[in-house]
């Protein structure tokens, strides 16, 4: 069965950092691309980033770009999220998630449970 | 950046009634679309992948279908944990989106 744990996440102020990991187990971690995925309090989905199995292919959004950087430790299955000059906007539950295929550009599934980031004075 | 479109925002519908939702995209998607299911206080879970093939474990009365631009979800006859929010989301190129969700209510 595949799971995915998130943890790292917790009150940070303005202009902090914060690095959110996701160890991964059931499946062969190297060979799926991994997703960060958020949702605001009481708002919609919204796709963060993603990386290649290998590691050598990111995509980030725009709202994340320069300033997040996701990274993977295939030898510890973890996944990995540094978030860097951090702002209220960036407030969310983050869900990791598994590519459903090997492509990076796929479908979400599964999920983990998420961990909140809260970015407040 | 492709914008999805969710509608209707809000459905209410008793238990064993049929639930129509649609998912309307800027530009056409081919058929690299997918339908997720979001219960309260729970992780997404996806229902419907490439517009019409039902995730492992999801019931039969969950189905997707359409093309290009225009996509629905359909629930045959709901059942009480089927009342959730559920959200469409492309994957043709990046980045990728989500729509903005409809919430199945019971009326």
């Amino acid at each position: 069965e595949v799971q995915l744990l998130e943890s790292g996440g917790g009150l940070v102020q303005p202009g902090g950092s914060l690095r959110l990991s996701c160890a991964a187990s059931g499946f062969s971690f190297s060979s799926y691309a991994m997703n960060w995925v958020r949702q605001a309090p009481g708002k919609g989905l919204e796709w963060v980033s993603t990386i290649s199995g290998s590691g050598d292919s990111t995509y980030y959004a725009d709202s994340v770009k320069g300033r997040f950087t996701i990274s993977r430790d295939n030898s510890q299955n973890t996944l990995y999220l540094q978030m860097n000059s951090l702002r209220a906007a960036d407030t969310a539950v983050y869900y990791c998630a598994k590519a459903r295929v090997a492509y990076p550009n796929s479908w979400f599934d599964p999920w983990g449970r998420g961990t909140l980031v809260t970015v407040s004075s | 950046e492709i914008v999805l479109t969710q509608s209707p925002a809000t459905l209410s519908l008793s238990p064993g009634e049929r639930a129509t939702l649609s998912c309307r995209a800027s530009q056409s998607l081919s058929s690299f679309l997918a339908w997720y299911q979001q219960n309260p206080g729970q992780a997404p879970r996806l229902l419907i992948y490439d517009a019409s093939n039902r995730a492992t474990g999801i019931p039969a009365r969950f189905s997707g279908s359409g093309s290009g631009t225009d996509f629905t979800l359909t629930i045959s006859s709901l059942e009480p944990e089927d009342f959730a929010v559920y959200y469409c989301q492309h994957r043709y190129n990046w980045p990728l989106t989500f729509g903005g969700g409809t919430k199945l209510e019971i009326k």
